[in-house]
């Protein structure tokens, strides 16, 4: 079946560190790829996607690529600031497995002053 | 254009009560989820719907939860009776049919269950 697997936390980086976040998958076909993000006491909040090979998604200074060959969607971010704080979930999405996201189990970032 | 609305966001509750959390999705949206949160197994699906049909209910923990869709802009959760373990954040969630193709999905904030 389709899972996701990423980087257990958590994560302390100093202020202006850089920033990567390992996701690898497992399914069939080209499925879509997405980094949620969970601040303090709030609910998911798409932060950038990919929906085929090598496109890379990017939003608020994070990147990631989908990399069919290594089934990864590292999450980066060159310079990370205290308001990054949060957890990061990496999920897949396949249309014929069902309308669902599969989530992996979320990486906690702290990033201090 | 508002987000997907749950309430209540927190709730405490004795073992034994019933429960019921209510969703109310992006207006247009045509599927529905239920998500559950804890530290231990992270984010699974409960159930989801499309057009307030229950499609897939396999995530579903027990006969004590039931969930309903009575219309396009709301569905509640319910748990009867509680017990401790179901202490966790609800989360609910809507797709457009649009977006089914690349499967963006919108999250509510979460209703916070503490079962005492």
């Amino acid at each position: 079946g389709n899972s996701v697997t990423q980087m257990e936390g958590p994560v302390t980086l100093s202020e202006e560190a850089f920033l990567t976040i390992n996701c690898t998958y497992t399914a069939t076909g080209y499925p879509s790829l997405f980094w949620y993000v969970q601040y303090p006491g709030e609910g998911l909040q798409l932060l950038l996607k990919a929906t085929k090979a090598d496109d890379k998604g990017s939003n608020k200074g994070f990147e990631a690529t989908y990399r069919k060959e290594t089934t990864s969607f590292h999450l980066e971010k060159g310079s990370v600031q205290v308001s990054d704080s949060a957890v990061y979930f990496c999920a897949l999405y396949r249309r014929d497995s069902g309308y669902a996201l599969n989530f992996g189990k979320g990486t906690s970032l702290l990033v201090t002053p | 254009d508002a987000g997907v609305i749950q309430s209540p966001r927190h709730e405490v509750t004795e073992m034994g009560q019933e429960v019921t959390l209510r969703c109310k999705p992006i207006s247009g949206h045509d599927y529905l989820f239920w998500y559950r949160q804890t530290m231990m197994r992270g984010l699974e699906l409960l159930i989801y719907f499309n057009n307030n049909v229950p499609i897939d209910d396999s995530g579903m923990p027990e006969d004590r939860f039931s969930a309903k869709m009575p219309n396009a802009s709301f569905s509640t959760l319910k748990i009867q009776p509680s017990e401790p373990r179901d202490s966790a954040v609800y989360f609910c969630a809507s797709l457009s049919h649009e977006a089914t193709n690349t499967g963006e999905l919108f999250f509510g904030e979460g209703s916070r269950l503490t079962v005492l």
